[in-house]
């Protein structure tokens, strides 16, 4: 176990809605990254917050947000759905340090379906 | 740009036969260099990391990974494998500064043969 959970585990959204993905850092954890996986495929990665800040974006269109709150949970966004973003969704948390990584800790996912 | 590529998309072995999953990097720096297991339907597992020293990495499972700078690869091993190792392994690269942001293969699905 990570110490990473995430919520809900599965949801189904129509066409054109909004969803919002939750997920709470594993203690003392103070960077959460967000990745899309997709059927049969790798994670991609969408975004990273440091402090509650974006700190770093994957190859993903303005319509997938996200926030950290001063807890370290975070929250993605995202509006106007489509179909190709039927996916798992992955929380991430790491701690960073003066610019210096650690090891990253998964999340078990939000399986996300869009019809 | 960084990337990872698994050239073994599926993998069968048979219960106890020793396993080798391979891993080959695309990174312009010293990478972090990690593998993951993933069964169906769940999240991903760290199974070990390479940051930097013995380039000879041990993990959780009986796992171990090596390290060859020269080749740019990071090739996954067990000497004997068990029923429960079927899975999706993901070999990943990662910058030491800065976002981390984790650069993924496309994952080698593992099959076991009893």
């Amino acid at each position: 176990e990570t110490g990473v959970t995430q919520s809900p585990t599965h949801l189904i959204k129509t066409r054109g809605q909004q969803v919002t993905l939750r997920c709470s850092s594993q203690s003392g954890h103070n960077t959460v990254s967000w990745y899309q996986q997709a059927l049969g495929q790798g994670p991609q990665f969408i975004f990273q917050y440091y402090r509650e800040e974006e700190n770093g974006r994957g190859n993903f269109p303005p319509r997938f947000s996200g926030l950290q709150f001063p807890n370290y949970s975070s929250e993605l966004n995202v509006n106007a759905l489509e179909l190709d973003d039927s996916a798992l969704y992955l929380c991430a948390s790491s701690f960073l340090d003066r610019g210096t990584g650690n090891t990253i800790y998964f999340g078990e996912g939000s399986w996300l379906t869009v019809v | 740009a960084q990337s990872v590529t698994q050239p073994d998309i599926h993998i069968t072995v048979s219960e106890g036969a020793s396993l080798e999953l391979r891993c080959n990097y695309s990174y312009g720096a010293t990478p972090y260099l990690f593998w993951y297991v993933q069964s169906p339907g769940q999240g991903l597992q760290l199974l070990l990391k390479y940051f930097s020293g013995d380039t000879l990495v041990q993990g959780i499972k009986g796992f171990e990974a090596e390290f060859k700078r020269s080749q740019s690869s990071f090739n996954l091993r067990k000497p004997s494998v068990h029923w429960s190792d079927a899975a999706e392994y993901f070999c990943a690269v990662g910058k030491i500064q800065g976002a981390q942001k984790l650069v993924f293969g496309q994952g080698t699905r593992l099959t076991i043969n009893p």
